[in-house]
């Protein structure tokens, strides 16, 4: 079955300080997209930064990475020098290989920036 | 460019009544997709269009339908509504769902059934 597994529900990070939103997925498509977005508490879904299965670097944007390891099945939000702006709640999603725009979602990691 | 758009943004309703949300997509992107979001279950999936074609479909009963127009803008219907129909929906674009295609999300409607 398709899955995605977020298994940090919340989190803290100190303000200028860089962290790490553990991801790992379950599919048996050979060709799927990996997404993080950004949930704050208006609702609105902020896209982050997106890696296709057969990339063979890293994605990069901005304070954004993400560490892909494609034999464990992970993929990892990495934010680095965190802002107090950062804080919100997380989603990693998978898009599946054929015709199809369908996200799954995990459930969710809540990250909180202290200054 | 402006964004993804959807109308109303808060929605009250009493259970057995039918809602209509509406989305206009990013100017030039074709798929549309919706997603409701619930504490309890999270976010899944309900539908997606292209080209006025409705291509995927999540697992949701028949009382939730959508449809997009020739200007890319789409629309959702939930008939008889539920106390569990109260969610976040969310509606996304692209350009065309490609294998590398970025949905966009717009700012959703919070329904709420009583």
């Amino acid at each position: 079955a398709q899955k995605i597994t977020q298994t940090q529900p919340g989190m803290f990070v100190q303000e200028k300080e860089a962290v790490t939103l553990d991801c790992t997925y379950d599919t048996s498509d050979p060709s799927y997209g990996l997404f993080w977005y950004k949930q704050p508490s208006s609702g609105e879904m902020i896209f982050l930064i997106y890696q296709g299965s057969y990339d063979q670097q890293n994605a990069t944007e901005g304070r954004y990475s993400l560490n892909f390891q494609k034999a464990r099945k992970s993929a990892n939000l990495v934010i680095s020098a965190s802002q107090l702006g950062d804080s919100a709640m997380y989603f990693c999603a998978m898009r599946p290989g054929g015709a199809t725009n369908k996200l799954i979602f995990g459930t969710g990691t809540l990250l909180a920036v202290q200054p | 460019k402006a964004g993804v758009t959807q109308t109303p943004r808060y929605l009250i309703k009493t259970r057995g009544q039918q809602v209509t949300l509406s989305c206009s997509p990013i100017s030039g992107h074709r798929s549309v997709s919706w997603y409701q979001q619930t504490p309890g279950q999270g976010l899944q999936f309900l539908f997606e269009y292209f080209s006025e074609t409705q291509r995927n479909k999540g697992n949701f009963p028949g009382r939730f339908s959508g449809r997009q127009f020739s200007n890319s803008r789409s629309e959702m219907n939930v008939s008889t509504l539920e106390l569990g129909d109260s969610a976040l929906y969310l509606c996304a674009s692209s350009l065309a769902g490609g294998s590398t295609d970025t949905q966009y999300f717009g700012p959703g409607t919070r329904l709420t059934v009583l």
